[in-house]
């Protein structure tokens, strides 16, 4: 069974800073990988998503890595913001509807 | 478009009753699913269509109902609440050939006693 850990839990830097936020993932046998974030009292929104054939995705200030034989997924996010703050969830698609999530970290970004 | 719709954003029930999740999206979307969201779980597939009249279940399924009779509407029922049903619950959806590229609702907070 996919597990999908995503540490640390919550996470605080000033503006400005660069950072990156784990996603770890037991199967390496993933169809792609997919990055959301979500807001309070809002839904998920998607990020990036990596297919299993590619090493990274960009959009932005975001950029996300996968390296399926270690399972391992980073999202760099650059010279943060305020409006960065929010949960990120990272989701490993095993299949059509074998989507495994993982539990988010919980970015606050202080000004 | 107002995208994937949920009704109610907050609800309380007692233990044994019942009530209805309503989800609604105006994209044509073919595939549609509820997750429920639980603190140190992650999202956790309950239900989902793939079409109007086709509906499977997720990895927890127990103690929940859908059908799905419009491409446009996919209703959860809880059929008699329980207190381990107290959970934030999204409606997702999306076309069936990318199915990874999902719209999530804003969510229903469910708080059973």
């Amino acid at each position: 069974k996919q597990e999908v850990t995503q540490i640390p839990a919550a996470l605080s830097v000033p503006e400005g800073e660069n950072l990156v936020l784990n996603c770890s993932f037991t199967d390496s046998a993933i169809y792609n990988l997919q990055w959301f974030r979500q807001d309070p009292g809002k839904g998920l929104t998607s990020l990036l998503l990596i297919q299993s054939s590619q090493r990274e995705q960009t959009s932005g200030r975001l950029n996300a890595s996968l390296d399926k034989s270690s399972g391992r997924s980073t999202l760099y996010i650059a010279a943060s913001q305020p409006g960065d703050s929010a949960t990120y969830l990272c989701a490993v698609g095993g299949g059509y509807q074998k989507v495994t999530f993982g539990t988010g970290t919980k970015l606050q970004v202080i000004p | 478009n107002a995208g994937v719709t949920q009704t109610p954003k907050f609800q309380v029930l007692k233990t044994g009753q019942s009530m209805t999740l309503q989800c609604a999206q105006d994209m044509n979307h073919e595939y549609m699913s509820w997750y429920r969201q639980d603190p140190g779980m992650g999202l956790r597939l309950i239900h989902y269509s793939v079409g109007a009249g086709i509906t499977d279940q997720g990895e927890v399924p127990n103690g929940y109902n859908v059908s799905r009779s419009t491409t446009e509407d996919f209703p959860l029922r809880l059929l008699s609440a329980a207190p381990s049903q107290t959970s934030v619950y999204f409606c997702a959806s999306s076309y069936s050939d990318r199915p990874y590229e999902q719209y999530f609702g804003p969510g229903t907070r469910l708080t059973v006693t």
